[in-house]
């Protein structure tokens, strides 16, 4: 059983920046293809990248493309994402999860505000 | 841009069937993906590769896809099944990005 925990709440203000983790445990970050998501206050899920085995690179919706980096320590097994140039549109709760988002992190809430 | 068209909301009475469809072109050619998210909580897969059930997900959730549309089929829907349900593709593009649908709120009442 994999178990994803992510870390915790995070404040920024705008044109900073945002990293979160994810740790792994049940499993071995290199036996999975790790991807983010995040979710606006009362609105739906929107994906933001992950690794796509097939080509052997991380992929990032285009959206983000520029601003968002996604790495992986396999010493730690642990993953994260790192947003760049906050806005107060990028308040959301980020959860990062395994491929086919087969299993979740508990989500990690990044507000942006002055 | 891709896009993966649900209906806003779906309600039905305890008991019923309910039915969550998502439209998108590439359909026929990728598989789709269901996702139950209650308030406050992570979401939850609960179908994936457009029939397969995970794990602990109750036989009463089931998938299909036909042509350009997926559906979601909860048969006999419980009260606690009430929540927003949400369907997850990749285009046919060839540049391996994926996209949610916007999401369905499921009423159960």
């Amino acid at each position: 059983q994999v178990q994803l925990v992510q870390s915790g709440a995070e404040v920024k203000k705008p044109g900073a920046s945002v990293k979160v983790s994810c740790k792994v445990s049940g499993y071995t970050l290199t036996e999975l293809s790790m991807h983010w998501v995040r979710q606006a206050p009362g609105k739906g899920l929107e994906w933001m990248g992950g690794f796509d085995p097939e080509d052997g690179e991380t992929i990032y919706a285009q959206k983000f493309q520029g601003r968002v980096t996604m790495t992986e320590d396999t010493s730690t097994d642990t993953a994260y994402m790192e947003l760049s140039s906050l806005r107060s549109e990028d308040t959301a709760v980020y959860y990062c999860a395994t491929d086919q988002l087969y299993y979740w992190g508990q989500g990690t809430l990044v507000t942006v505000s002055s | 841009s891709y896009e993966l068209t649900q209906p806003p909301s779906v309600s039905v009475s305890p008991g019923q069937t309910a039915r969550i469809t998502c439209s998108g072109d590439a359909l026929p050619k990728k598989y789709a993906y269901w996702y139950q998210q209650k308030s406050g909580q992570a979401p939850v897969l609960v179908i994936y590769e457009d029939s397969k059930r995970p794990s602990g997900i109750p036989e009463r959730f089931s998938g299909s896809s036909s042509g350009t549309m997926a559906t979601l089929t909860i048969s006999g829907a419980q009260v606690e099944d009430e929540a927003d349900y949400y369907c997850y593709s990749t285009d046919s593009s060839g540049n391996h990005s994926w996209v949610f649908g916007g999401g369905t709120k499921l009423t159960v009442l």
